[in-house]
């Protein structure tokens, strides 16, 4: 079984320029989450994704970061535009649906550096 | 903001030697797992427990869950080096929603 695919996998950007990353779960799995480490700190969920609409997005700022899941299956992130402070690892997970919790299958992420 | 908080930031032990981790949340969950993440790399999933459970054990791992306090520990029994990383405990309570905690980053010397 394939796991969850990220790209790229390192990113150096300037600050106020935009970035995007993409996320290719599991084949099958129906929710789909982006969460942002700092270094030295827990991930953050930024978005969950119940196939191709959003269940939480309460910690998504808004003003910069977009996401997107169309058709259910592949997810971008965008940051638009970058900040010193979002420099992270963004993380893709997926899971297949289920009730009362289920593991979760994490991507290798994506280094952010903004500079 | 995250569910969880786990319990001694940094933990530092020899090879042989046992592990013990602790999370504790604030709201009603329905489940609670732990992750392990190696430096540099994704999580990867060690154990669920859900909230109807007390204990449950997964080869070298043993996981407590106590509703009541609020609060779940994880158990390394026999640690060796490759045990190494950051664990996270990541509380769920509806919908599928998986919160983490800060982690608690374990160096186990030879």
């Amino acid at each position: 079984e394939a796991g969850v695919a990220q790209s790229p996998r390192y990113k150096i950007i300037e600050k106020r320029q935009s970035v995007a990353f993409w996320c290719n779960p599991i084949s099958g799995h129906a929710t789909l989450y982006w969460y942002q480490q700092i270094l030295g700190q827990g991930p953050k969920l930024l978005i969950q994704f119940q196939n191709n609409g959003v269940v939480d997005d309460s910690q998504l700022p808004k003003d910069r970061f977009s996401a997107e899941r169309l058709k259910g299956v592949d997810s971008t992130l965008k940051i638009q535009p970058a900040k010193l402070e979002d420099s992270a690892v963004y993380l893709c997970a997926s899971i297949s649906s289920g009730q009362g919790g289920t593991e979760a299958f994490f991507g290798q992420g994506t280094r952010l550096t903004v500079v | 903001s995250q569910q969880g908080e786990e319990d001694p930031q940094a933990l530092s032990i020899q090879e042989g030697e046992n592990a013990t981790m602790n999370c504790s949340y604030k709201t009603s969950i329905n489940n609670l797992q732990w992750y392990r993440q190696n430096s540099g790399r994704g999580l990867v999933h060690l154990i669920l427990i859900r909230s109807n459970e007390r204990e449950k054990h997964s080869g070298r791992l043993r996981v407590t869950l106590d509703t009541s306090k609020k609060s779940s520990s994880l158990l390394i029994t026999a640690s060796r080096a490759a045990d190494t990383a950051s664990y996270f405990c990541a509380t769920g309570v509806d919908n599928n929603d998986m919160r983490f905690g800060a982690g608690t980053r374990l160096t186990v010397k030879p």
